[in-house]
């Protein structure tokens, strides 16, 4: 059981390139979080996703953010023309169903905009 | 004001000495949260809690519903317990809300 894989653990982006984080969560999980920390602040929900379906994506910023959890694959948060600004940690969760059934976080990807 | 606050923000204690880190939260939710974060490293999860008390180890948590409040408690503190604490809460099947984290250093 390898848990819930975050990759790359470190992403370089010069402003205006596309980043993707790929996050694979736990075997049997079918319910993914995306949160961000940027840095000297608290960590803040951006989207949950069930396959194939976004359930909420209140705490994503309305443009150059999306999110998909396809039927197969990873889950991947993509920002399109990064700005520097974007520079954060981003750690996606994992649950094996909705409701109080706890949490399973990756290691995150530090995502850094040059 | 923040829906979740925790205190105090940045502690440092001792070797052995006895530990807490208090959270109070001002929404109703299903479930209160404690993690814990090393520098540069990921999130684990410690406790789970809707209500009473859990302890793992050294780590003890407790919640009181009626107050809206949590302690998370760490007995003979050791310097690998370095990190900072996070208290989340839950509503439902929604993700998450964080307090800001508690700093914790163990000195030896």
């Amino acid at each position: 059981n390898a848990g819930v894989m975050q990759n790359p653990r470190h992403l370089v982006r010069r402003r205006g390139q596309e980043a993707r984080l790929r996050c694979s969560p736990m075997k049997g999980h079918s319910h993914v979080y995306w949160y961000r920390q940027l840095p000297e602040e608290g960590l803040k929900f951006m989207v949950y996703l069930q396959k194939e379906n976004i359930i909420d994506e209140s705490g994503m910023p309305k443009e150059r953010f999306s999110a998909e959890f396809p039927k197969e694959g990873p889950s991947i948060l993509r920002i399109q023309q990064v700005v520097r600004g974007d520079s954060a940690a981003y750690f996606c969760a994992s649950s094996p169903s909705a409701g109080n059934y706890g949490y399973t976080f990756g290691s995150g990807t530090r995502l850094t905009v040059v | 004001k923040n829906e979740v606050e925790q205190s105090p923000q940045n502690l440092t204690a001792q070797e052995g000495e006895f530990i807490t880190i208090n959270c109070s939260y001002s929404v109703g939710i299903s479930a209160l949260h404690w993690l814990q974060q090393h520098p540069g490293g990921g999130i684990v999860s410690l406790f789970m809690l809707s209500s009473g008390k859990k302890k793992h180890g050294r780590l003890i948590a407790t919640i009181n519903i009626q107050e809206k409040h949590s302690s998370l408690h760490i007995t003979a503190s050791h310097p690998r317990d370095s990190a900072v604490y996070i208290c989340a809460v839950s509503r439902g099947a929604d993700g998450l809300t964080f307090g800001k984290g508690t700093h914790l250093i163990i000195q030896p």
